[in-house]
């Protein structure tokens, strides 16, 4: 099955500063690719999702790069905020492949947005 | 809609006593996820169901847990006889769609279960 390592587990940065996490990947048929944020208390919520015919995406201070032949997938938060602070965490699945959309989610990342 | 709609919020129970979560998809969803997550494992898939059938229960841990989803807007999630290590946040989230139509996955805010 599906396997997704990232990292880093925790970053640190100064608001303002950019943060990148990234994501690898094990099952070459995966073709679709969301990041979630969870909030202190709360479900994960979906903030961005890439599939597999696209290179790259981005929506205001948030942009995922995907690398197919490298098998790896990064979050880059541009000019960050104390409430960027949050858990984040990758994801990968086949949604050709079943019905329904099995994923298959990284470790998560703890990202500290510092004042 | 009010979203996922998960019960209890946070349950307390000493070991071997019958644990039940409820979840309320949102209306329409037709698909639907239960996730635990714990500070060692991360996110894992337990089951899901797609029009109320279900599709890979691989991820249950064992023959202790059980899921249902008796009509297409309720699921629940049992352990029997629970352990200290079922103890975890549990959640419970709802999709629309499949294949190239796949949609987000809404997450219910979770149930938080403290085996003794």
């Amino acid at each position: 099955g599906e396997n997704v390592e990232q990292h880093p587990s925790t970053l640190s940065v100064q608001e303002g500063d950019s943060a990148v996490i990234k994501c690898t990947y094990s099952d070459s048929a995966s073709n679709y690719f969301p990041w979630y944020k969870q909030e202190l208390g709360k479900g994960p919520q979906l903030i961005i999702d890439i599939r597999s015919n696209v290179g790259e995406k981005k929506d205001q201070r948030i942009a995922v790069t995907l690398n197919k032949t490298a098998k790896h997938f990064s979050l880059h938060i541009t000019e960050t905020q104390p409430e960027d602070s949050a858990v984040y965490f990758c994801a990968a699945s086949n949604i050709l492949k079943a019905a329904g959309n099995k994923l298959t989610f990284g470790g998560g990342t703890r990202v500290l947005v510092k004042p | 809609d009010a979203g996922v709609i998960q019960s209890p919020r946070h349950e307390v129970t000493e070991m071997g006593q019958e644990v039940t979560l409820r979840c309320k998809l949102i209306s329409g969803h037709n698909s639907l996820f239960w996730y635990r997550q714990t500070m060692m494992r991360g996110l894992e898939l337990l089951i899901y169901f797609n029009n109320n059938v279900p599709i890979d229960d691989s991820g249950m841990p064992e023959d202790r847990f059980s899921a249902k989803m008796p009509n297409a807007s309720f699921s629940t999630l049992k352990i029997q006889p629970s352990e200290p290590r079922d103890s975890a946040v549990y959640f419970c989230a709802s999709s629309l769609g499949q294949g190239l139509n796949t949609g987000e996955l809404f997450f219910g805010e979770g149930s938080r279960l403290t085996v003794l």
